[in-house]
């Protein structure tokens, strides 16, 4: 079956970087997602990466996709206390239906 | 603006007493969805709907009820609450064909059931 896989906690000081990690098992997957939120709100679409792909980078963040191991990252550079939130990586199989990992709750420190 | 919206945000309730949490979309998208967040497990689908009469079970339907008799709107009911149906749930909408990253979520509803 499917299931995406993440650890639950990762405290970084402002101004490192925060890796966020996850780990799927559907090899069938077409899209891999994060998703952000922030304490009290919904969901908000941080980013995403086609299957084919295995990096992308919008400002300060950078998706890694390695297919082989089924193992997605979150980079998140020079990270600020506004980053702090649960983010949830998720992924699509060939019918459309999002799965959603258990999500990392970042806690940045100054 | 394009938007879901979910009502009420809070809920604190009884066991057995029936409540309904609504949700609307003003983007006519034809796919909506629900889900529940629950602590260590993410996001879990309820039910869906692919469109106008059109509702199919998710990966935890039990315990829940939809209908979709208007485009827009999706409620969600709980005929019998029980305590483990305390979470947070979210709505969701995309049009049909659209994909995944496409979706617009509800901003949450915290029900709390004792």
């Amino acid at each position: 079956g499917e299931d995406v896989e993440q650890s639950l906690f990762l405290s970084v000081r402002e101004g490192d970087s925060s890796v966020i990690n996850c780990t799927y098992t559907d090899s069938s997957s077409t899209y891999l997602y994060w998703y952000k939120q922030e304490p009290g709100a919904g969901l908000q679409l941080l980013t995403y990466i086609f299957s084919n792909m295995d990096m992308k980078q919008d400002q300060r963040l950078t998706v890694l996709l390695n297919k082989k191991d089924k193992h997605l990252s979150l980079r998140i550079a020079d990270t600020q206390t506004g980053d702090s939130a649960i983010y949830f990586c998720a992924e699509t199989n060939p019918t459309d239906k999002l799965i959603f990992g258990t999500g990392t709750r970042l806690q940045v420190f100054p | 603006e394009a938007q879901v919206t979910q009502n009420p945000r809070y809920l604190i309730t009884v066991t057995g007493k029936k409540l309904t949490v609504t949700c609307s979309q003003n983007m006519n998208h034809e796919y909506m969805s629900w889900y529940r967040q629950d602590p260590g497990l993410g996001l879990r689908q309820i039910y869906y709907s692919m469109n106008v009469e059109v509702t199919d079970k998710g990966d935890v339907p039990e315990g829940y009820k939809v209908s979709r008799k208007e485009k827009r709107n999706f409620p969600l009911i709980l005929e019998s609450p029980s305590p483990n149906q305390t979470s947070l749930y979210f709505c969701a909408s995309r049009r049909a064909g659209g994909v995944a990253y496409e979706q617009y979520f509800g901003p949450g509803t915290r029900l709390t059931v004792t």
